[in-house]
């Protein structure tokens, strides 16, 4: 079946760690996404890629990197930099350019920051 | 800066009655409006969406209206039931392939 996996669905971590979330799709998507979600605040768009080896930032980058050296994987590394990573993070794809533009999103990883 | 505003932030509907949730932008070269639905612990998914070009568009019990003069669309979900219970988020765009803005969220609960 075509999707998005995400993984992991939980991790923990202690203050000062980096972190990387998996996100692969099997859509043969040219956009991918991630998107943070915190309680009341809806979702927040961290860092968009819309073809490989290129991606930019969205409203709120700061404390996160990530990469595109495949169409099919885009993990986000949650560094020491971001003051509060406690969050679900939520990872989507489109067809992109010339599409419907509708996203497609995993089920997500929550992330608690001990 | 909130591009897309949504209201109310939660909503109690009773088994049978309409829904309705509200969403306003500032942007007017957004020119795509999805609405997305999310369970608990799971990724938000497309319910419907409408481009501007049209006032109205209906799947089944749900219906988005489009006010283009008034920056405004919303979501209305007839024949409201439990299992319709879930958040929905309202979002808009400059275009296919290009980032969707999301609005905060408004959490409905159908009683039986």
């Amino acid at each position: 079946d075509g999707g998005i996996t995400q993984s992991p669905k939980y991790l923990f971590r202690k203050e000062g760690q980096n972190v990387t979330l998996s996100c692969e799709q099997n859509l043969n998507h040219d956009a991918m996404y991630w998107y943070r979600q915190d309680p009341g605040q809806g979702l927040r768009l961290i860092y968009y890629s819309q073809i490989v080896n290129d991606f930019q930032k969205g409203d709120i980058a700061e404390g996160y990197s990530v990469s595109r050296e495949k169409k099919e994987s885009f993990p986000l590394t949650v560094t020491s930099a971001q003051k509060n990573p406690t969050a679900f993070y939520l990872c989507a794809s489109s067809s992109g350019r010339g599409g419907l533009g509708e996203l497609f999103f995993g089920e997500g990883s929550r992330l608690t920051v001990l | 800066q909130q591009q897309v505003k949504q209201s109310p932030q939660s909503l109690i509907v009773q088994k049978g009655g309409i829904s309705i949730i509200n969403c306003a932008y500032e942007n007017t070269a957004f020119d795509y409006f999805p609405w997305y639905q999310q369970f608990p612990g799971k990724g938000p998914a497309l319910l419907i969406a409408i481009r501007p070009d049209v006032s109205e568009k209906k799947e089944g019990r749900f219906t988005i209206s489009f006010n283009k003069s008034a920056k405004q669309f919303s979501l209305h979900i007839m024949d409201s039931q439990p299992g319709d219970s879930a958040t929905y988020f309202c979002a808009a765009s400059k275009g296919a392939g290009t980032a969707l803005i999301f609005g905060k969220g408004t959490t409905l609960s159908v009683s039986s």
